[in-house]
């Protein structure tokens, strides 16, 4: 299947610090990526539609000041926590489809830890 | 209200079993149906895709099947392993931008 890879893996960062999260399509294009928070024991939440060329598309109650997302081509899209506080650890994942009804592939994740 | 469900939360058997796991969802058009495995501290890997006009999709051990009159998909399990053991998510998806997942079940296969 399709490789989506996502950078880092796990970081831990200080409060008020901003963070960067990078999701590549390594063998194909993805003119729309997702982004997924995963709180401990919980499912994943879609947070918000990453599309290249133009502004994410934001989920309710998401804020779209304090994550900011980037797709500045067709096979990266990045998330950054800006000003990150402790309540924003989670684990975030990302995802690309080639197209609409074919299968979804998922990074590996990123652990963010805010101390 | 699209929402997905899943039970058990939780799952614990002996080595060898058939098992099933069970997905309900609430809004029968749906463009397709998919069911993934996360290990701890991990990310998703895709098992079987679903799309709306099948009914059921093979991979190995693994067996899912759908019924979309009724809001459902099962994933059947045969002689489950220890290697099983992971929690295991079914999502759905209603249009192209909404993907939802259930919140798992977590597989424990005992040796």
């Amino acid at each position: 299947g399709a490789v989506v890879s996502q950078h880092p893996s796990r970081v831990i960062c200080k409060s008020g610090t901003s963070v960067k999260i990078e999701c590549r399509s390594l063998d194909f294009q993805a003119t729309t990526m997702f982004w997924y928070r995963q709180f401990p024991k919980k499912s994943l939440m879609l947070m918000a539609t990453s599309n290249e060329g133009s502004k994410a598309t934001y989920e309710q109650g998401v804020e779209k000041d304090k994550f900011l997302i980037n797709h500045a081509s067709l096979t990266l899209s990045t998330l950054t926590v800006t000003s990150a506080h402790p309540e924003d650890s989670s684990f975030y994942i990302c995802s690309a489809s080639l197209i609409m009804n074919t299968e979804a592939f998922f990074g590996q994740g990123t652990r963010l830890t805010v101390v | 209200k699209q929402e997905v469900t899943q039970i058990p939360a939780a799952l614990s058997v002996p080595e060898g079993e058939n098992l099933v796991l069970n997905c309900s969802f609430t809004d029968s058009a749906i463009y397709n149906l998919q069911w993934f495995r996360q290990d701890p501290g991990k990310g998703l890997t895709s098992l079987l895709l679903i799309q709306s006009s099948q009914r059921e999709q093979t991979s190995g051990r693994l067996n899912a099947s759908l019924d979309k009159s009724s809001g459902r998909s099962t994933l059947y399990i045969a002689a489950s392993q220890p290697g099983d053991s992971a929690t295991y998510l079914c999502a759905v998806r209603w249009n192209f931008n909404k993907f939802y997942f259930g919140s798992g079940t977590k597989l424990n296969v005992k040796p």
